[in-house]
């Protein structure tokens, strides 16, 4: 069974410019997450989608940040302009909820975003 | 807000010691996971720890829970060099469903 995956693994872009990151869960998985960390800090949540809907997007840092999960399958995060602070590793995240409680989430690799 | 604090931050040990990170927390918790990250990959988790008391093992790695004192420990035995990542605590608030992670404890073991 695949794991999550996430697309690209490494993005350089120029400030500014727009980047839009791709996710897709462990297949049946509701839940969805994107997490960030950034310069070695702690890795931060960003939201939550359960399906296509945001269940929680309290850590998304500003509106240049866009998250959606149209049909409730892959998300897609997209960055628009970047900064340089933007720059950090993403990680998204998936779990399923089995009616009682949510599994535990499986992460993707992340993807490396150096803005410059 | 729930705060996690992990400590240390870097640890460089020898082959064969032992050794233990720390792993504290702010509020009331279900659940606590230890992942581990090589550079580049996924998150890869070791040990999820539901209750007060709990003790996982798993090779040389062995972590408990105090929920009591909100503290977590992830000990390491006879060190070996595999074992050189980044590791990270992770709790998820009571009635939650998301992650408030540490700031990750880079471990390098030296032959």
């Amino acid at each position: 069974e695949a794991g999550v995956t996430q697309f690209p693994s490494h993005s350089v872009i120029e400030k500014g410019q727009t980047v839009t990151l791709r996710c897709d869960p462990i297949s049946g998985h509701d839940n969805l997450y994107w997490y960030r960390r950034v310069m070695g800090k702690e890795i931060k949540f960003l939201l939550h989608f359960v399906k296509e809907s945001k269940q929680d997007e309290s850590g998304m840092p500003n509106n240049r940040f866009l998250a959606e999960r149209t049909g409730g399958t892959y998300s897609t995060l997209k960055v628009q302009p970047a900064e340089l602070e933007d720059s950090g590793v993403y990680f998204c995240a998936s779990s399923q909820w089995t009616g009682q409680a949510n599994t535990e989430a499986f992460f993707g690799q992340g993807t490396r975003l150096t803005v410059v | 807000e729930l705060k996690v604090e992990q400590n240390p931050l870097f640890l460089s040990m020898q082959e064969g010691k032992n050794y233990t990170i720390y792993c504290n927390y702010s509020t009331t918790s279900d659940r606590l996971y230890w992942y581990r990250q090589d550079p580049g990959k996924s998150l890869e988790s070791l040990f999820v720890l539901l209750s007060n008391g709990a003790v996982k093992q798993e090779g040389r790695l062995m972590a408990s829970l105090d929920t009591k004192a909100r503290l977590s420990t992830l000990h390491i035995t006879a060190a070996v060099h595999d074992l050189s990542a980044t590791y990270f605590c992770a709790v998820v608030e009571t009635s939650g469903s998301r992650l408030t992670f540490g700031e990750g404890t880079q471990l390098t073991v030296n032959p």
